[in-house]
């Protein structure tokens, strides 16, 4: 069963500039996270999208944008690209349960602005 | 305002040792707790987690501890390989999506 894929690996970014980013969940998870790990910080929640509709937003400013695809496949925009918006970014799924559920993580995006 | 605290950046354990990681939490609201582990230029991985109605989930080598009166967990590696060697996330979840803590780097010295 394939995991949580998610393109493209790096993407190298002027500032200004806006950056598309995509993540496949594992087959039958309904739910996709995004996630930023900047150098020296932790996993910052980003973005949660569940049958298709935004469920919750992390504290980044509204250039980080994103949408859930009828066969869940999502994609996650940031626009206006700022130096420090490089980071590895990263998807993961999941299918909730009984409101618990572990997150499968995909192997992320460095993106990488200049 | 971290809800969820790793306050020990690295640990170093020799081989066949115990590793213990720590992890403190702010949110009473958390009930549900898991550990990932993370090597680099790979997402994280499921590691083990444990409900708040438990103290104690264990899996083979991992044994994951929670102290709920202390809002505090704790991973216990035992014995200690050189292929744990990797950054420990822990995290919560409530009805939102897991917070994470900044990680700890365990490094098993053989």
């Amino acid at each position: 069963e394939a995991g949580v894929t998610q393109s493209p690996t790096h993407l190298i970014k002027t500032r200004g500039q806006q950056a598309t980013l995509r993540c496949s969940p594992i087959s039958g998870h309904t739910s996709v996270y995004w996630y930023q790990q900047a150098l020296g910080l932790g996993l910052q929640f980003l973005l949660w999208y569940d049958e298709g509709e935004e469920r919750n937003r992390g504290n980044f400013p509204p250039r980080f944008s994103g949408r859930q695809f009828p066969n869940y496949s999502s994609e996650l925009n940031v626009n206006a690209l700022e130096l420090e918006d490089s980071a590895l970014y990263l998807c993961a799924s999941s299918l909730l349960v009984g409101g618990y559920a572990e997150a499968f993580f995909g192997q992320g995006t460095r993106l990488t602005v200049v | 305002d971290q809800q969820v605290k790793q306050n020990s950046p690295s640990l170093s354990v020799q081989e066949g040792r115990i590793s213990i990681l720590n992890c403190d939490y702010t949110n009473s609201m958390f009930d549900y707790f898991l550990w990932y582990k993370k090597y680099p230029a790979e997402g994280p991985t499921f590691l083990i987690s444990i409900s708040s109605i438990k103290d104690k989930n264990e899996d083979g080598r991992f044994t994951v501890f929670l102290n709920k009166s202390a809002k505090h967990l704790s991973l216990h590696i035992v014995p200690s390989q050189p292929g744990d060697s990797a950054v420990y996330f822990c995290a919560a979840l409530s009805s939102t999506p897991l917070v994470f803590g900044k990680g700890t780097r365990l490094s098993v010295i053989a």
